[in-house]
């Protein structure tokens, strides 16, 4: 059966301070990827997805970066975290109808 | 561009209660609508999933619809249980790489 880790499951980093998120893929090949962010008081908002090694596509003008280094492992990244990147981040994978979520990572920007 | 809403944004019921979580989106031409669950500080999991071409699933005590036409899902919860409190949210995909939009979720608590 396919499985999705993520992590970290909390994290609080200063302002300024680089990022680097992991997510991996288990039990699936050539699963799309995405990451998703909740921030305070608004609705999962898609970041990236890609579907395929090297292929990201951005869905929102922001701070962060994304990179699919292997198959089945997506990374969001930033070099220098602001404030406004707080809230809670959700990988996901998918083939076709089967999919699942992370279990997130709540990040705190201080 | 694909918008999604939830209504009510908050729902506080007494246990037994049956209930419904209502959806709604802009474009009708949607690949498929899934309803989730999100529990505070955790992942979502899938409940339903109801494809452009289907009018309801059912799981158990939940029951999903969808009016495609007019843009519409609900979500039935018959005799709601405490265990059910959680953050229910609603999601089209529009085919392609399966991207979902979200709505920003109804928060339920079932009161014991």
């Amino acid at each position: 059966s396919q499985t999705i880790h993520q992590w970290p499951a909390t994290l609080v980093q200063p302002v300024g301070s680089p990022l680097s998120l992991e997510c991996t893929v288990e039990g699936t090949s050539n699963p799309n990827l995405y990451w998703y962010r909740q921030a305070a008081g608004r609705g999962l908002q898609l970041l990236f997805y890609s579907v395929g090694i090297g292929q990201i596509s951005s869905e929102v003008p922001q701070n962060l970066s994304a990179s699919r280094p292997q198959d089945r492992q997506f990374i969001l990244s930033s070099k220098k975290l602001l404030l406004s990147d707080s809230g809670f981040y959700l990988c996901a994978w998918s083939v076709g109808d089967e999919g699942s979520f992370g279990q997130g990572t709540r990040l705190t920007v201080v | 561009k694909q918008e999604v809403t939830q209504i009510p944004a908050a729902l506080s019921v007494p246990e037994g209660e049956n209930l419904v979580l209502n959806c709604s989106f802009t474009d009708s031409a949607i690949y498929n609508l899934q309803w989730f669950r999100q529990d505070p500080g955790k992942g979502l999991t899938s409940l339903l999933l109801i494809q452009s071409s289907q009018r309801e699933q059912t799981s158990g005590r939940l029951n999903a619809s969808l009016d495609k036409s007019s843009g519409r899902s609900t979500l039935y919860i018959a005799a709601s249980q405490p265990g059910d409190s959680a953050t229910y949210l609603c999601a089209v995909s529009q085919g392609g790489s399966e991207k979902l939009v979200f709505g920003k979720g109804t928060k339920l608590t079932v009161n014991p």
